[in-house]
């Protein structure tokens, strides 16, 4: 079982460039999630998805965009880089949001913006 | 930031020896989990504990919770090389509104466990 699947594992930008991370669960969960996570800072939610067809903005969404693009998949983009994005980016998915038991992670995206 | 604070921030042990691991929340919660992130990796789900609970435990895992104080220990008991990694507790705070849990799972700021064999 592959679980959640993140592309690319790492990436350089150039400050203003832009990107799309991208990442896909085929365990049939409902909501889907995007994390970054910065030394001495824990996880920090950047957007969620409860279902197909809806996002929310999480802790700290400014920079950020996003797509559930179906059940499976749910995007982040970053339209315009700054250094203040380098980051390891975390997708994860679960069966709902109302009362999560359980995240399962993807392996990251080490994101380095220059 | 109702982010949870985690302590200590690192901890290195022997192979054999007991490693314990707090957290704390400030928010009133439904349940509270534990996970682990291997160098390099994504986190990986332990153990969960719900408001009700006060411990519980699964293989050489203990977890405790005490909502009075607004904390939670994890202990990992007869510690191996393997378990060596970055630990985080989580916890999806309850809104202010009807009590109900719908969101966002908020994690503490991990504690980074070496045990040296």
């Amino acid at each position: 079982n592959a679980g959640v699947t993140q592309t690319p594992k790492f990436q350089v930008l150039k400050t203003g460039q832009s990107m799309t991370l991208q990442c896909a669960q085929d365990m049939n969960h409902n909501s889907m999630y995007w994390y970054r996570q910065d030394p001495g800072m824990g996880l920090r939610l950047i957007y969620y998805s409860a279902s197909e067809g809806t996002t929310d903005k999480g802790e700290v969404p400014n920079g950020y965009n996003v797509s559930r693009l179906n059940k499976r998949e749910f995007s982040l983009r970053l339209e315009s880089a700054a250094p203040s994005q380098t980051s390891v980016y975390f997708c994860a998915s679960s069966e709902r949001t109302w009362m999560v038991e359980k995240l399962f992670f993807g392996s990251g995206t080490q994101l380095s913006v220059l | 930031s109702q982010q949870g604070e985690e302590d200590p921030q690192a901890l290195s042990i022997q192979e054999g020896e007991n490693a314990t691991m707090n957290c704390s929340y400030k928010t009133s919660i439904n349940n509270l989990q534990w996970y682990r992130q291997n160098s390099g990796r994504g986190l990986v789900h332990l153990i969960l504990i719900r408001s009700n609970e006060r411990e519980k435990h699964s293989g050489r895992l203990r977890v405790t919770l005490d909502t009075s104080k607004k904390s939670s220990s994890l202990l990992i008991t007869a510690s191996r090389a393997a378990d060596t990694a970055s630990y985080f507790c989580a916890y999806v705070p309850r809104s202010n509104a009807g009590g109900t849990s719908y969101g966002k799972l908020t994690f503490g700021q991990g504690t980074i466990l070496t045990v040296h064999p």
